[in-house]
């Protein structure tokens, strides 16, 4: 256990449903990551919050949709999805700084059917 | 803009042969640089960093990485590798606020 907790594990949804993805850490950490693993691709950084406020956002398609309610838990929500967001999807957090380690929880794997 | 490269899709090792895993970046200022390690269905797992220092750093599950500043790369390195050791291995460099990652090398070590 890295001590970031993301649920659920595995989503399967609909692209005309609502979901949201949760992620929580217990690790006093002040920035939060929302990256998006596809199949033979790089990482994709999506989201970035720190001090919980929203500081980068990478041309991320407005059918996700960040929260950042404060610094222990961030959420994805998503709808009217692709079959192409269907990824893994992962949060990490970190302590804010250049020469700080992100830590990553377990993931969800998203598809969109 | 900074980024990392990994230039080998895959690597195999046979178990208890030394393995490397290499890693070259283009930063401005100092480097700070980062390998993680993900296995099947799970996050990243952080082995080891080099903001400063000695050139060699000693990382997680008996990894290692050798910063050298001439080649601007940045290999992973382990003695003697084990089957468990098999994994898709990154690395990263800070880019804004937060890290950014080569595509992945996998690493296939075999009994």
């Amino acid at each position: 256990e890295t001590g970031v907790t993301q649920t659920p594990r595995h989503l399967v949804m609909g692209m005309t449903n609502k979901k949201s993805l949760k992620c929580e850490q217990h690790l006093g950490h002040n920035a939060m990551y929302w990256y998006k693993q596809s199949a033979k691709k790089p990482l994709e950084l999506m989201f970035v919050y720190s001090l919980e406020e929203r500081v980068e956002n990478n041309s991320v398609p407005s059918r996700f949709s960040p929260e950042c309610p404060n610094s222990s838990h961030l959420f994805l929500h998503l709808h009217t999805l692709q079959p192409e967001d269907s990824a893994l999807y992962l949060c990490a957090s970190s302590h804010r700084g250049r020469n700080t380690e992100a830590f990553f929880g377990q993931g969800t794997r998203l598809t969109v059917v | 803009a900074q980024s990392v490269a990994q230039p080998e899709d895959q690597v195999n090792v046979a178990e208890g042969n030394p393995l490397t895993v290499k890693c070259t970046y283009s930063v401005s200022g100092n480097p700070y640089l980062f390998w993680y390690v993900q296995y099947p269905n799970r996050g990243l797992q952080f082995l080891l960093k080099y903001i400063t220092g000695d050139n060699l750093v000693k990382g997680s599950y008996g990894f290692e990485a050798e910063f050298n500043k001439s080649q601007t790369s940045f290999h992973l390195k382990k003695p003697s590798a084990l089957v468990s050791d098999s994994a898709l291995y990154f690395c990263a460099v800070p880019a804004g606020t937060a890290l950014i990652f080569g595509k992945g090398t996998t690493l296939s070590v075999s009994s």
